[in-house]
């Protein structure tokens, strides 16, 4: 079975902090994505990456940046955590573009709350 | 941009009813695949069904059907004989391709309660 692993089912942080949500993917896919959820807002794109070191901005990418040094792993790095930024963040991953049909698998979700 | 748009804000059915969730796209791109997922209170994202633009026909996965409307670019999940199991949140999604990528977009998501 594919597996999307994050980090951390639960973080909390301060203010100001820098924080690193970490995703790890063991089906060798190329493309991944980083969402963030929020009630009555669904699921909004932050960022994705189509191939190592390769990413585009999504939706709402202010106040966010991401890291792909291995195919298996893509970070999501906040600069300087804000209160705002407190939400659900869903990691995904999928397999070429070339296989349209292909659903994106997902991570467990890691609830940020930033204080 | 795209966009997909999902309005019900919540829906109710009576356990073994059918229940239709609705959603709507836009998009100028010709080829595109369309999806729902499920997301229970636990959180976990399930993949349900998947129709592309270019099928012939409405996609099938179990109780899990598609109403695929190209032409009003709407994609509605029929769920059949509802089961207290199926009280979730339901997303409607769509990949494009955006030059050599692709984006999956989420709509809003409707919430489904099943009552016994």
């Amino acid at each position: 079975d594919v597996k999307v692993t994050q980090s951390s089912r639960y973080l909390v942080k301060r203010t100001g902090e820098k924080v690193f949500l970490e995703c790890v993917q063991d089906m060798d896919h190329e493309n991944m994505f980083w969402y963030r959820q929020d009630p009555g807002l669904g699921l909004r794109l932050i960022y994705f990456s189509y191939d190592v070191k390769m990413k585009e901005k999504g939706d709402i990418p202010e106040g966010y940046s991401v890291s792909r040094e291995k195919k298996e792993r893509f970070s999501l790095i906040l600069e300087s955590a804000s209160t705002n930024q407190t939400s659900m963040y869903l990691c995904a991953s999928s397999p070429t573009t070339g296989r349209m049909s292909t659903e994106a698998f997902f991570g467990q979700g890691t609830r940020l709350t930033v204080v | 941009a795209q966009k997909i748009t999902q309005t019900q804000p919540g829906m109710f059915v009576q356990e073994k009813e059918a229940v239709t969730l609705d959603c709507t796209y836009d998009t100028s791109d010709p080829s595109y695949g369309l999806f729902w997922y499920k997301q229970p209170s636990s959180g976990e994202m399930i993949f349900l069904i998947y129709q592309g633009s270019y099928d012939q026909q409405n996609a099938t996965e179990g109780r899990y059907s598609l109403n695929f409307q190209k032409a009003r670019k709407s994609a509605n999940l029929v769920i059949s004989a509802s089961q207290l199991g199926d009280s979730a949140m339901y997303f409607c999604a769509t990949r494009f391709i955006t030059g050599a990528n692709s984006k999956l977009t989420f709509g809003k998501g409707i919430t489904l309660s099943v009552r016994p």
